[in-house]
């Protein structure tokens, strides 16, 4: 069963609007990252946090943003959604210190029309 | 280019085959993660190494440090192993590269 949920798991949005992806995890764990991948590609780190009130932007450049005001929340915004978001997005935390790989999250399918 | 290589890109199977995904990198590592992805796009943890070889079930990685070169074998695969098949390196801090993936397909 999973531990770390995404809402909505599927999202068919007009141009303009603006998005909220929801991403909560049960774990308590302190890092939490957002994905972008397009079909057949590879995870692509947007967006990355080390606990509440620490929010980085990753590698590739994105206009969206994130916030970390609770340990178990990661919501992921795009203010203006255009075609060019079209994409799936994928929520993922480890513990602490170190590495010990990642939970993901189902994933968000977003479309943009 | 990735600095995480898989190949082959795509994979078709027999059911019962023995099965090797292979994965290079350029840059030496902290860990290797082995992750499943199915259809729906969900992603399963599979393994972490460092070293040596791991097994679990009919799923087993290993690891060449040296050659910078790490596989997955899946022993008498079945079409529930259809699937992506994505290597990540970790080499410290927040920074994982992910590999494009191997697609298996099993045939019934």
């Amino acid at each position: 069963e999973a531990d770390i949920y995404q809402t909505p798991r599927y999202l068919v949005i007009g141009t303009g609007k603006k998005i909220t992806l929801e991403c909560s995890q049960t774990m308590g764990h302190d890092k939490m990252y957002w994905y972008q991948q397009d079909p057949g590609m590879e995870l692509h780190l947007i967006h990355y946090s080390y606990g509440v009130n620490s929010t980085e932007k990753g590698d590739l450049s994105s206009e969206s943003t994130v916030s970390r005001i609770r340990t178990e929340h990661f919501p992921l915004t795009l203010e203006s959604a255009r075609p060019s978001h079209t994409s799936q997005y994928l929520c993922a935390s480890s513990p602490g210190q170190g590495w010990y790989g990642y939970t993901f999250g189902s994933g968000t399918r977003l479309t943009v029309v | 280019k990735n600095e995480v290589e898989q190949s082959p890109q795509n994979l078709t199977a027999q059911e019962g085959e023995f099965i090797t995904i292979n994965c290079s990198y350029s840059v030496g590592i902290s860990a290797l993660h082995w992750l499943q992805q199915h259809p729906g796009g969900g992603i399963v943890s599979l393994f972490m190494l460092s070293s040596g070889k791991k097994k679990h079930g009919r799923l087993i990685a290993t690891i060449n440090i040296q050659e910078k070169h790490s596989s997955l074998h899946i022993t008498a695969s079945h079409p529930r192993d259809s699937a992506v098949y994505i290597c990540a390196r970790w080499t410290g801090g927040f920074k994982t590269i992910f590999g494009a993936g191997t697609r298996l397909f099993v045939k019934a």
